[in-house]
C-alpha cells in the first residue's frame, strides 16, 4: 500500500523558514518523481514544485522560485521542501505527492499545515 | 487566478447526468494530458482521471473524461449522494514549466 507522511508543519512569523519532510512507503520510491502541492485555507489546490528521480531535474511555481528549494534522499525515502522567507500567502496545507510522470500524481499523503503569522 | 477555468459549481440530483468544464490554452489542455482529481472536505485528492479519459482501477465507470482542443470536461453519470465533492483539472503547462490546477468545481447532489 502507497503511503506518504507528511510532518515538519507548523506557526513560523513572517520572513522565516522552515523544512517539511514527506516519508515514502510502500513503493519504490527513488523510481517516482515526487511532487508538493499546497492548499490554502478554504481555497483550491497548487502545485508548487517537482523532482525527477536521481533530484537533478526540479520544477517550481513562479511565486516560490529562489525561497523554497525540493530535494529528496533516495536512501531515506524521503522528499523535503525547504521553505525560505516565508510570507502569510504561503499559508496552507502542503501535501506530498507520487508522480507517475512529471505532469500529474496518484496518490496523496494527508498534508501538513504551514501557518505564517506574526 | 488560475489559468485553467473552472465552474465554482455545479448541482443534480440523484440519477442525473453533470458536466464540468475545464478550459485553458494552447501550451497546457491543447499539448498535454489532463488529469482530474476528487477531493472531500479535510481530506487528501483522490486521482480520478489520468491522460483525458483513463480511469484508475477502482473509478467507477460512472466517471468519463473527454478533451477537445484547449478544453476538457468530466461528466459524472448517475449522479449518487457521495458524489458530492470539489473537482479539479489539471495539466502541465509547457511554457510556464509548472503544473497547473483549474480552480475547483463543488458538486452538489441536491
Amino acid at each position: 500500500e502507497v503511503q506518504l507522511v507528511e510532518s515538519g508543519g507548523g506557526l513560523v512569523q513572517p520572513g522565516g523558514s522552515l523544512r517539511i519532510s514527506c516519508e515514502a512507503s510502500g513503493f519504490t520510491f527513488s523510481s517516482y518523481w515526487m511532487s508538493w502541492v499546497r492548499q490554502a485555507p478554504g481555497k483550491g489546490l497548487e502545485w508548487v514544485a517537482n523532482i525527477r528521480q536521481d533530484g537533478n531535474e526540479k520544477y517550481y511555481l513562479d511565486s516560490v522560485k529562489g525561497r523554497f528549494t525540493i530535494s529528496r534522499d533516495n536512501s531515506r525515502n524521503s522528499l523535503y521542501l525547504q521553505m525560505n522567507s516565508l510570507r502569510a500567502d504561503d499559508t496552507a496545507v502542503y501535501f506530498c505527492a507520487r508522480d507517475p510522470d512529471y505532469s500529474t500524481s496518484d496518490y496523496w499523503g494527508q498534508g501538513t499545515l504551514v501557518t505564517v503569522s506574526s | 487566478q488560475s489559468v485553467l477555468t473552472q465552474p465554482p459549481s455545479t448541482s443534480g440530483t440523484p440519477g442525473q447526468r453533470v458536466t464540468i468544464s475545464c478550459s485553458g490554452g494552447r501550451s497546457n489542455i491543447g499539448a498535454n494530458y489532463v488529469y482530474w482529481y476528487q477531493q472531500f472536505p479535510g481530506t487528501a485528492p483522490k486521482l480520478l482521471i489520468y491522460k483525458n479519459n483513463q480511469r484508475p482501477s477502482g473509478v467507477p465507470d460512472r466517471f468519463s473524461g473527454s478533451t477537445s482542443g484547449t478544453s476538457a470536461s468530466l461528466a459524472i453519470s448517475g449522479l449518487r449522494s457521495e458524489d458530492e465533492a470539489d473537482y479539479y483539472c489539471a495539466a502541465w503547462d509547457d511554457r510556464l514549466y509548472s503544473r497547473l490546477f483549474g480552480g475547483g468545481t463543488k458538486v452538489t447532489v441536491l
